[in-house]
């Protein structure tokens, strides 16, 4: 069983829709990354949290500690939006060692 | 501008013969590391470092070696590259800080680097 675990792996949406994305993981952990990686292979990071709901423009992500559950939703979601995101998690309590859920492939019809 | 630099982007060489991937970042972050991806197995961590001359393993190390001597730099060394080392690999940095210090903890990766072992 894989210690990060997303869904769906697969999405299409229409543009303008809600969007929620979510990730599991099993081990204790310090903190949460979300990274979205473009079709062209280049890797942003979109958020890092340990606790509570951060925002950027139309993305939002959250976490539970206790449920050990974080989603990332995208608000009026645009064909811009389409690339796979991937959820990782800093295991234990070192912000060191990442694990990397399989990710996530969005892909927003216009 | 803010960036990590990977070299080469791309290279094809053949088994046993030693190479080094340089990854270079100009933001004085503290924290480095390593990264391949494979189809089907996403990304993995190699190797990382939390300062100068502080390396340690991440989950797939076995056949990379890494170094920091200096702060901006990172180097992933294959001693005696094999063909299941075929893969793309980032470099990525951020900064060191508390997790309850606040602030922007973004991650910066390199833009990759394709290697071809035969």
């Amino acid at each position: 069983k894989n210690e990060v675990e997303q869904s769906p792996q697969n999405l299409t949406a229409q543009e303008g829709e809600f969007i929620t994305i979510n990730c599991s993981y099993s081990v204790g952990i310090s903190a949460l990354h979300w990274l979205q990686q473009h079709p062209g292979g280049g890797i942003v990071s979109l958020f890092m949290l340990s606790s509570g709901k951060k925002k950027h423009g139309r993305l939002i992500a959250t976490i539970n500690i206790q449920e050990k559950h974080s989603s990332l939703h995208i608000t009026a979601s645009h064909p811009r939006d389409s690339a796979v995101y991937i959820c990782a998690v800093y295991h234990g309590g070192s912000q060191g060692n990442l694990i990397f859920g399989k990710g996530t492939k969005l892909s927003v019809k216009p | 501008e803010a960036q990590v630099t990977q070299n080469p982007r791309y290279l094809i060489t053949v088994t046993g013969k030693k190479l080094t991937v340089t990854c270079s970042q100009n933001m004085n972050h503290e924290y480095m590391s390593w990264y391949r991806q494979d189809p089907g197995l996403g990304l993995r961590q190699i190797y990382y470092s939390m300062n100068v001359e502080v390396t340690d393993k991440g989950d797939v190390p076995e056949g990379y070696k890494v170094s920091r001597k200096e702060k901006r730099n990172f180097p992933l060394i294959l001693e005696s590259p094999s063909p299941n080392q075929t893969s793309l690999y980032f470099c990525a940095s951020r900064r060191l800080q508390t997790l309850a210090g606040g602030g922007e903890e973004t991650q910066y990766f390199g833009p990759g680097t394709r290697l071809l072992v035969l």
